[in-house]
């Protein structure tokens, strides 16, 4: 069964610096999202991505964070300037319709120190 | 905006007997209903979902009940296992938004 796959698993940076999150969706889905989930918290939406730019995002997405879809395979997250309240998981998934069920990938654990 | 209620925050069950969490939603216009299963340290997946033009909707041992007029929509587990243990979210949308609106989560400790 095809997965949406993530990259890298774990990431440690210090506080002001940029991170990229990679994810590669299942290929013949449309719609790509990124979540995150502070640790023992709820899931978050961050942003949604279809046809080639964002088609929703949330309030925790503001100018510090940027997707892009370099090339017809990747799907990635920047995070600017990093914080140490962004340490969390981010996920990224994707979906081949709106509204219908979101794969996810493992998983970004990202930590800010 | 949407805003999604889940009960209990943890539940504990002896094995085999049945489970049931419960969420409510705000708006009326929400029409899809996902529950997903996140098992520690994992990411969540899809166990069941449930749209607005059916009230009940059953997958084994898992099922999913929705109100529409009271805005809630339950999980039910029965004949519960050891590998049921995981924390459950519910989640609700409708056709307009992409963004899935997710509930707080509930563990679900399964005693032997």
């Amino acid at each position: 069964e095809p997965e949406v796959t993530q990259t890298p698993s774990h990431q440690v940076t210090q506080m002001g610096q940029e991170v990229i999150l990679r994810c590669v969706p299942i290929s013949n889905h449309l719609y790509f999202y990124w979540y995150r989930q502070i640790l023992g918290q709820k899931v978050e939406f961050l942003v949604s991505f279809y046809n080639n730019e964002i088609s929703e995002k949330s309030e925790i997405f503001d100018d510090q964070f940027s997707v892009e879809r370099p090339d017809g395979s990747n799907f990635t997250l920047k995070i600017r300037s990093t914080k140490l309240e962004d340490s969390a998981m981010y996920f990224c998934a994707s979906s081949v319709q709106r509204n219908s069920p979101l794969h996810f990938g493992n998983g970004t654990r990202l930590t800010v120190t | 905006g949407e805003n999604v209620e889940q009960h209990p925050s943890t539940l504990s069950v002896q094995e085999g007997d049945s489970a049931v969490i419960k969420c409510t939603y705000s708006d009326s216009a929400s029409n899809y209903f996902p529950w997903y299963k996140q098992e520690l340290g994992k990411r969540p997946q899809l166990i069941i979902d449930i749209r607005s033009n059916v009230g009940e909707k059953k997958d084994q041992r898992i099922a999913v009940t929705l109100n529409k007029t009271a805005k809630h929509f339950s999980l039910h587990i029965t004949e519960t296992q050891p590998e049921d243990s995981a924390v459950y979210f519910c989640a609700a949308n409708e056709d307009s938004n992409y963004q899935l609106i997710w509930g707080a989560g509930t563990k679900l400790i399964i005693k032997p």
